[in-house]
């Protein structure tokens, strides 16, 4: 059973345009999240999180909103930028303290120039 | 400050073989954390450790093993490979109190 999933693949957009990335979950006991960025032949880098008890955080060109009632958050990349081209990832967790993170399968997305 | 380091990078087994899989966190960090990605899978949860002590589990069968030392650096071990096994295996490290993990490069397991 899939607690957290990204049900897009794949997502082009333009240079300097929006991409905005989707997550859904169905533990209603995750309360951490986290998105993450993969390039090929490396490992995840950490972009943003967000805790329950917000609905939304930015850090620079990212945001990410959390929306409880749905158990779906998203992440927006404005403007996109070509080196934004990676894998994204979501993940979640049941409390902040312990690194069970349950992960997301991934959406590759594609910034053209 | 030196990040994550995974070793070996590849490595390939035959089927029944074991393999070991280590893994140097970032200096300070007591949490390591195992994840395997395959395919369509997503990453899942191996198990981690947290001052010597397995913290968390996933849903792994016994094959999947590891430890962790006294200077927080981590081994995983698969015994009795199976093709099944072939996946990039990713090691993550955090100060251990919370918040976003921290991953190496990995170790790409070919099980031929």
């Amino acid at each position: 059973d899939q607690q957290v999933k990204q049900n897009s693949p794949s997502l082009s957009v333009q240079e300097g345009r929006i991409s905005i990335l989707n997550c859904d979950y169905t533990n209603s006991m995750f309360d951490y999240f986290l998105w993450y960025k993969k390039y090929p032949a490396e490992g995840p880098t950490f972009l943003i999180s967000i805790s329950s008890i917000k609905d939304k955080n930015e850090d620079g060109r990212f945001t990410v909103f959390l929306n409880k009632s749905a158990k779906h958050l998203s992440l927006h990349i404005v403007p996109s930028q070509p080196g934004d081209s990676a894998v994204y990832f979501c993940a979640a967790s049941e409390t902040s303290g312990t690194y069970k993170y349950i992960f997301g399968t991934g959406t590759r997305l594609k910034v053209l120039a | 400050k030196a990040g994550v380091t995974q070793t070996p990078r590849y490595l390939i087994k035959t089927r029944g073989q074991q393999v070991t899989l280590s893994c140097s966190p970032i200096s300070g960090h007591r949490s390591v954390s195992w994840y395997q990605q395959t395919p369509g899978q997503g990453l899942q949860f191996l198990f981690e450790y947290f001052s010597e002590t397995q913290r968390n589990k996933g849903n792994f069968p016994g094959r999947f093993s590891g430890r962790q030392f006294s200077n927080s650096r981590s081994e995983m071990n698969v015994s009795t490979l199976e093709l099944g096994d072939s996946a990039l295996y990713l090691c993550a490290s955090s100060p251990g109190s919370g918040g976003p993990l921290h991953f190496g490069n990995g170790t790409r397991l070919t099980v031929t």
